[in-house]
């Protein structure tokens, strides 16, 4: 069954330091996703891409945070210089179609990103 | 707005027992999409259901089931014969025709079956 994959499961980095995420979507998929999950808390939207371009994003992508395609396949996350705060568990998820709901996400098993 | 509520936030079970974890939704769109998605301990999402707002049938698979209710605004979803591969955190989301791409999910419910 197609998957979306995630690298790393887990990362470790100094405040301050930039952070680098990376998802593969399912190859005929052509919405792209990042959501955030504080630990024991709800899963939050970040921000949503297709066409190469940000479609929609929260108020939680600020500017620290930017997404990227840079490749036909990788789908990344950009964290410019991180804070405690944003210590998280960060899924990156995708669909065929995005049109609202009608089609399901499918969520990677997820990065865990601890910042000291 | 949008709204997920999951009053339950943890549950515990014996194994065999039947157990219903509660999901209610606020919207104001009259087309929605309401899910159930499962995170085991390993942590990842695992898709279980989606329902459209059209379709208030209940749906039944295997040991699962799912009651939805417009009328109070609700998506329960109920175990039958838990096991102790059912222990997982549990969210209800929900999306709508004009909230473009966002998935709004509930606060997840901790589901611990006991041996």
């Amino acid at each position: 069954e197609p998957e979306v994959t995630q690298t790393p499961s887990h990362q470790v980095t100094q405040m301050g330091q930039e952070v680098i995420l990376r998802c593969v979507p399912i190859s005929n998929h052509l919405y792209f996703y990042w959501y955030r999950q504080i630990l024991g808390q709800k899963v939050e939207f970040l921000v949503s891409f297709y066409n190469n371009e940000i479609s929609e994003k929260s108020e939680i992508f600020d500017d620290q945070f930017s997404v990227e395609r840079p490749d036909g396949s990788n789908f990344t996350l950009k964290i410019r210089s991180t804070k405690l705060e944003d210590s998280a568990m960060y899924f990156c998820a995708s669909n065929r179609q995005g049109a609202a709901g009608a089609n399901v996400l499918t969520f990677g098993a997820g990065s865990r990103l601890t910042v000291l | 707005a949008q709204k997920v509520t999951q009053a339950q936030t943890e549950i515990s079970v014996v194994e065999k027992e039947d157990v219903t974890l509660d999901c209610v939704y606020e919207t104001r769109d009259t087309t929605y999409y309401l899910f159930w998605y499962k995170q085991p301990p390993s942590g990842e999402l695992v898709f279980l259901i989606r329902r459209n707002s059209f379709d208030e049938q209940n749906e039944i698979s295997g040991r699962y089931s799912w009651n939805f209710q417009k009328s109070t605004s609700s998506f329960n979803f109920t175990i039958t014969a838990s096991q102790v591969v059912d222990s997982a955190v549990y969210f209800c989301a929900l999306s709508g025709m004009n909230t473009g791409n966002q998935f709004y999910f509930g606060t997840g419910t901790s589901l611990t079956v006991i041996p």
